[in-house]
């Protein structure tokens, strides 16, 4: 059957701050990681991704931290704009098995707002 | 441009009816994706595709049927055995290459029930 809906986490920062977006993930196996970024009514976007064989990866304005021995990724946005706002997912990539190739395993997602 | 088309945006269903949301990718990529999106949810996969001719179910097909007939085409059927189909459904897209792939989105089909 449908499972119970959930409410996202929420984080709400002031608009200049930094956000600090959190996620766990449950494999360890997992090689690559992926941060993407859901606006109201459309599809997840790509923002950035980091391997297993690095701890910090940057771009333009955000960073995302892997720390595998706790299995935890984040992802930083510096100087938080409105535009920010949205739904942010972290996604780990693990291999299928028989079928072969990946597949990927998205988190519950965490809803940023933006006050400006 | 090089994108993923979903249509319609907006479909509404009758009891008992079969509906199709479409899903069109110009990016050449071998593999495609259909995952459901319920309000303050994450995405739960459908079905995926690797190749032409061939799909997989994921975690939730049951009720869902579809085909892909081109490379380029990855339609889902809503069948009237999904007993609540209210929810926002996305198509995806990647090459498949490995370990970094990465999913390309549409911009969905709210599907509901009237």
């Amino acid at each position: 059957g449908e499972s119970v809906g959930l409410h996202l986490p929420t984080l709400s920062v002031q608009e200049g701050d930094n956000s600090i977006i959190n996620c766990a993930y449950s494999n360890s196996a997992s090689d690559y990681f992926i941060w993407y970024k859901q606006e109201s009514g459309k599809g997840p976007q790509f923002i950035i991704d980091i391997r297993s064989n690095m701890d910090k990866r940057q771009g333009q304005r955000v960073t995302v931290l892997l720390n595998k021995t706790v299995k935890h990724l984040s992802l930083q946005i510096a100087a938080t704009q409105p535009g920010d706002s949205a739904v942010y997912f972290c996604a780990e990539n693990i291999r299928r098995g028989k079928t072969g190739g990946f597949k990927t395993i998205f988190g519950a997602g965490t809803r940023l707002f933006v006050k400006a | 441009d090089g994108g993923i088309t979903q249509s319609p945006k907006y479909l509404f269903r009758k009891e008992g009816q079969n509906v199709t949301l479409s899903c069109e990718q110009n990016l050449n990529h071998d593999a495609m994706y259909w995952y459901r999106q319920d309000p303050g949810q994450g995405l739960r996969l459908i079905y995926y595709s690797q190749i032409v001719n061939d799909f997989q179910k994921g975690d939730i097909a049951e009720g869902y049927s579809v085909s892909r007939e081109k490379k380029e085409s990855f339609p889902l059927t809503v069948t009237s055995a999904q007993k609540n189909p209210t929810a926002f459904y996305l198509c995806a897209s990647s090459s498949d290459r490995g370990f970094n792939e990465k999913l390309f989105f549409g911009s969905g089909t709210q599907l509901s029930v009237l």
